[in-house]
C-alpha cells in the first residue's frame, strides 16, 4: 500500500471546519483514500473512503486533488467530540483487506 | 448492541501466562481482522479470516500467538507464555464480505503483562 504522510498534530476552534490534510503522492490508480479516527481508548471508526472524486457523507468530506497525491478531511463543524487521531489510508484490494496505519494526526478541538 | 464486541476489556498477567481474547464480529461479517496497538502507535495487522479460514498472518504474529475462528463466528486469539512486549491493546474489527468495505473495531482488549 501506498505510504501517506499527515502532520502530527493540529488544533482547531469548536464550530469552526477542520481541515485535515494527507499527502500521498505514490499513489496507484487503484488505490483508495480511506480516513478513520480513534477517539482516546476507542477502537478506530470509519469516517469516509474515496478513489477520484470527492466524497460527502454525514460525518466528514474528502477532497481528493486531481492528481490524487493529496486529499483533505473536512469536519464542517468540528464539536469538542472530534477531538481525536485521524488516520489516512490508502488501500486496494489486490494487497489484501488489511488497514495499514500510520501515526496519524491528533486534532485537538478547542473551546 | 450490534456493534463489535471484545472481552475482556482489560487483562493483567504476570509474564509467561497465557491468555485468551475473544471477539464477537457484527453478525453476518464474514471478514475478521485483528491488530495491536501500543501507546503512541497506530495499529498493527495480525491476521485476518474470512469465515473460517485464516487467509493471512502478519510477520508480527509469532509461533506464541494463536488465532481461530471455529465455525466462522466468533473468533480468539491466544497469546502463550506472555512476555512484557506482549502489552499493548489487541482490537478486534470485523467487514461484510469481500473488496474495500470499511471495517468496525470493536473497544479492544488491554493487556498489561507484569
Amino acid at each position: 500500500d501506498a505510504k501517506t504522510t499527515q502532520p502530527p498534530s493540529m488544533d482547531c476552534a469548536e464550530g469552526r471546519a477542520a481541515n485535515l490534510p494527507c499527502n500521498h503522492s505514490t499513489i496507484s490508480g487503484n488505490e483508495y483514500v480511506y480516513w478513520y479516527r480513534q477517539i482516546h481508548s476507542q477502537g478506530p471508526q470509519y469516517i469516509i473512503h474515496g478513489l477520484k472524486n470527492n466524497e460527502t457523507n454525514e460525518m466528514a468530506s474528502l477532497i481528493i486533488t486531481e492528481d490524487r497525491k493529496s486529499s483533505t478531511l473536512i469536519l464542517p463543524h468540528a464539536t469538542l467530540r472530534d477531538t481525536a487521531v485521524y488516520y489516512c489510508i490508502v488501500r486496494a484490494s489486490a494487497y489484501g483487506n488489511k488497514l495499514v496505519f500510520g501515526a496519524g494526526t491528533i486534532l485537538r478541538v478547542k473551546s | 448492541d450490534t456493534g463489535v464486541s471484545q472481552n475482556p476489556r482489560h487483562k493483567i498477567t504476570k509474564r509467561g501466562q497465557n491468555v485468551t481474547f475473544r471477539c464477537d464480529p457484527i453478525s453476518e461479517h464474514n471478514r475478521l481482522y485483528w491488530y495491536r496497538q501500543t501507546l503512541g502507535q497506530g495499529p498493527e495487522f495480525l491476521t485476518y479470516f474470512q469465515n473460517e479460514a485464516q487467509l493471512e498472518k502478519s510477520r508480527l504474529l509469532s509461533d506464541r500467538f494463536s488465532a481461530e475462528r471455529p465455525k466462522g463466528s466468533f473468533s480468539t486469539l491466544e497469546i502463550q507464555r506472555t512476555e512484557q512486549g506482549d502489552s499493548a491493546m489487541y482490537l478486534c474489527a470485523s467487514s461484510p464480505r469481500d473488496g474495500l468495505y470499511e471495517q468496525y473495531f470493536g473497544p479492544g482488549t488491554r493487556l498489561t503483562v507484569t
